[in-house]
């Protein structure tokens, strides 16, 4: 079975630029998470999926990040403008339950 | 105070060694408790997770919940190299929601 895939692995952006991540769940999993991951703590969700819908966005800063779930499998996060304190490893999860959650590689963003 | 709190470490132990990670917490919602074992430049990858208190057990891997002490533990047996990763601990509760991590154990294994 299929990881969780994310692209790209690596950003590098000047401040005030715009970036755009990529996630594919795995396949048949309807519940699909963002988190935001800076050095040094542990993942805070910023977006979750169920199917289309967006079930809880409550700490994505949405006066910058945008994220949508295409036909309720793909997903991109937008960052638009970045910030330094952006910088950041961008994880994808993906689970049929909250319990087992599945986490891709991560998008390591930095912003300068 | 953060819902949950975990020593950052870094931890450093020789190969053998029982290796014993903790994480305290302040929500007594929490019901559903879970570790993480992270790789340099990797995502987080489920171990194991335990509901309510109580033991489970997974090869060398052992995790504790003590609810009334809202503590949480995980003991790894016979350390390996390998196992040198940042644990973390994340919870959740019966209704599930929102997943809250700890901010990681960093262990170190020498050989």
């Amino acid at each position: 079975e299929a990881g969780v895939a994310q692209s790209p692995r690596y950003k590098i952006i000047e401040k005030r630029q715009s970036v755009a991540f990529w996630c594919n769940p795995i396949s048949g999993h309807a519940t699909l998470y963002w988190y935001q991951q800076i050095l040094g703590q542990g993942p805070k969700l910023l977006i979750q999926f169920q199917n289309n819908g967006v079930v809880d966005d409550s700490q994505l800063p949405k006066d910058r990040f945008s994220a949508e779930r295409l036909k309720g499998v793909d997903s991109t996060l937008k960052i638009q403008p970045a910030k330094l304190e952006d910088s950041a490893v961008y994880l994808c999860a993906s689970s049929l339950d909250p319990y087992t959650q599945y986490f891709g590689p991560g998008t390591r963003l930095t912003v300068l | 105070q953060k819902e949950v709190e975990q020593d950052p470490g870094p931890l450093s132990v020789p190969e053998g060694a029982i290796v014993s990670l903790n994480c305290t917490y302040s929500n007594s919602a929490f019901q559903y408790f879970m570790w993480y074992r992270q790789y340099s430049r990797k995502g987080p990858e489920l171990l194991m997770y335990t509901y309510s208190s109580g033991n489970k057990e997974d090869g060398r891997f052992t995790a504790q919940v003590d609810k009334s002490s809202k503590y949480i533990s995980l003991f790894i047996r016979d350390s390996q190299p390998s196992d040198s990763a940042t644990y973390l601990c994340a919870m959740v509760g019966n209704q599930g929601g929102k997943l809250i991590f700890g901010q990681g154990t960093e262990l170190s294994v020498k050989p």
